[in-house]
């Protein structure tokens, strides 16, 4: 079975300039996550969608981060404009729902160096 | 603010060591704790999923134990292998969230 998928693995931008993650979970997992992930720290939630719905995204720097899953299975982060700040492991997760204990299958992440 | 404390935050032992580390949590309304490990470039992986006070899980020469009551859960290695080098996470889930809040992780090395 695939695990999580995440591309790019590793990108090096510009302060200031566009960037986006995609992320394909794994089949028939309803639920999907971002986490942040700064050096030192633990991973940190940036959003969870139950199918194409955003229902948690309240940690989401919304003036520069956004989020879409239009069909209910893949999505894309993307921050626009990027900071130094951001330099980052964007991490995705997905899970089968809220049923049980919420194990969660993580993607190797993206690294993100914002120059 | 919720907040899951690991330590060390980093250790180092020799190949064949045995080694253990703390994550730390409010014992109050607690729903579960997720132990993971995490190689460099690779996914987190999970490990174990404790739910009961007294929970004891093993995974090879990993396990882990937890206790509810006084808020932490243990994770032993036996025989360190320099395969086991990776930060471990833990997550604690409270009873009515979904989210799972992440400690800092403790980063082993074992040396050859």
């Amino acid at each position: 079975e695939a695990g999580v998928v995440q591309s790019p693995r590793y990108k090096i931008i510009e302060k200031k300039q566009p960037v986006a993650f995609w992320c394909n979970p794994i089949s028939g997992h309803n639920t999907l996550y971002w986490y942040l992930q700064n050096l030192g720290q633990g991973p940190e939630l940036l959003i969870r969608y139950e199918n194409e719905e955003a229902v948690d995204d309240s940690q989401l720097p919304k003036d520069r981060f956004s989020a879409e899953r239009l069909k209910g299975v893949d999505s894309t982060l993307k921050i626009q404009p990027a900071e130094l700040g951001d330099s980052a492991v964007y991490l995705c997760a997905s899970s089968l729902g809220l049923a049980g204990y919420n194990e969660q299958f993580f993607g190797p992440g993206t690294r993100l160096t914002v120059l | 603010i919720l907040n899951v404390e690991q330590s060390p935050q980093s250790l180092h032992v020799q190949e064949g060591d045995s080694t253990n580390f703390t994550c730390s949590f409010p014992s109050s309304n607690f729903y579960a704790l997720h132990w993971y490990r995490w190689e460099t470039a690779k996914s987190p992986e999970a490990l174990f999923v404790m739910t009961l006070n007294g929970d004891e899980k093993k995974k090879g020469r990993i396990s882990a134990t937890l206790n509810t009551k006084e808020g932490y859960s243990y994770l032993y290695i036996k025989g360190s292998q320099p395969e086991d080098s990776a930060t471990y996470l833990c997550a604690l889930r409270e009873g009515g969230s979904e989210k799972l809040v992440f400690g800092k992780g403790t980063k082993l090395t074992v040396n050859p």
